[in-house]
């Protein structure tokens, strides 16, 4: 079936550093994949649709500036958070439609600002 | 508003229990999909429908669109501590429109 492999699944960064978290597809083409956070004991939060060769589709309230996404090929998405700060730990999750009708998430990436 | 809405948010049962989660919605779904998703792990689907009235079977889980497509429900016979998850639904109101997820229920199997 189709797989999304998600980078790194942990990471520690300090206050005002960036970090790029990677989304790819291995055996599929997505042109579109999407990025949700998620806080602990909480459901998705959907924060921008990512489209290969364009633009990002940010959702309301998300900041375009700290969250950067670049889909620059069929089978990679990448979000960076820019200038980090503890509250943006959290768990972010990627996803992308399989072609089949579903979505098939990444395992997703603990962020920790310390 | 929430395009989607769960209930319960949240439960916890004892090993061996039936329960029943519900995913409502005032909109017209032409599919709708559930979810269920493991600490620390992204959700992974379990089950598409897409008729009025379908009832599906996945092993101990039943799934059934309502017959207005407009809710669905998940119910699980025998409950085990595996079960224990997050348990997302999400819809599409037309077909081929990227789908909107609810907020969940958190589902808690204790042995």
């Amino acid at each position: 079936g189709a797989v999304v492999s998600q980078h790194p699944s942990r990471v520690i960064c300090k206050s005002g550093t960036s970090v790029k978290i990677e989304c790819r597809s291995l055996d599929f083409q997505a042109t579109t994949m999407f990025w949700y956070r998620q806080f602990p004991k909480q459901s998705l939060m959907l924060m921008a649709t990512s489209n290969e060769g364009s633009k990002a589709t940010y959702e309301q309230g998300v900041e375009k500036d700290k969250f950067l996404i670049n889909h620059a090929s069929l089978t990679l998405s990448t979000l960076t958070v820019t200038s980090a700060h503890p509250e943006d730990s959290s768990f972010y999750i990627c996803s992308a439609r399989d072609g089949v009708g579903g979505y098939t998430f990444g395992s997703g990436t603990r962020l920790t600002v310390v | 508003t929430q395009l989607l809405e769960q209930s319960p948010q949240f439960l916890s049962i004892q090993e061996g229990e039936n329960l029943t989660v519900y995913c409502n919605s005032s909109s017209v779904f032409s599919s709708l999909q559930w979810y269920r998703q493991e600490p620390g792990e992204g959700p992974v689907l379990l089950v598409t429908v897409v008729t009025g009235g379908e009832v599906k079977k996945l092993k101990r889980l039943t799934f059934q669109f309502g017959d207005a497509r407009k809710d669905s429900s998940l119910h699980i016979t025998a409950a085990q501590p595996g079960d224990t998850g997050l348990y997302l639904c999400a819809g599409a109101v037309f077909y081929g429109q990227n789908f909107v997820f609810g907020p969940g229920t958190r589902l808690s199997v204790l042995p």
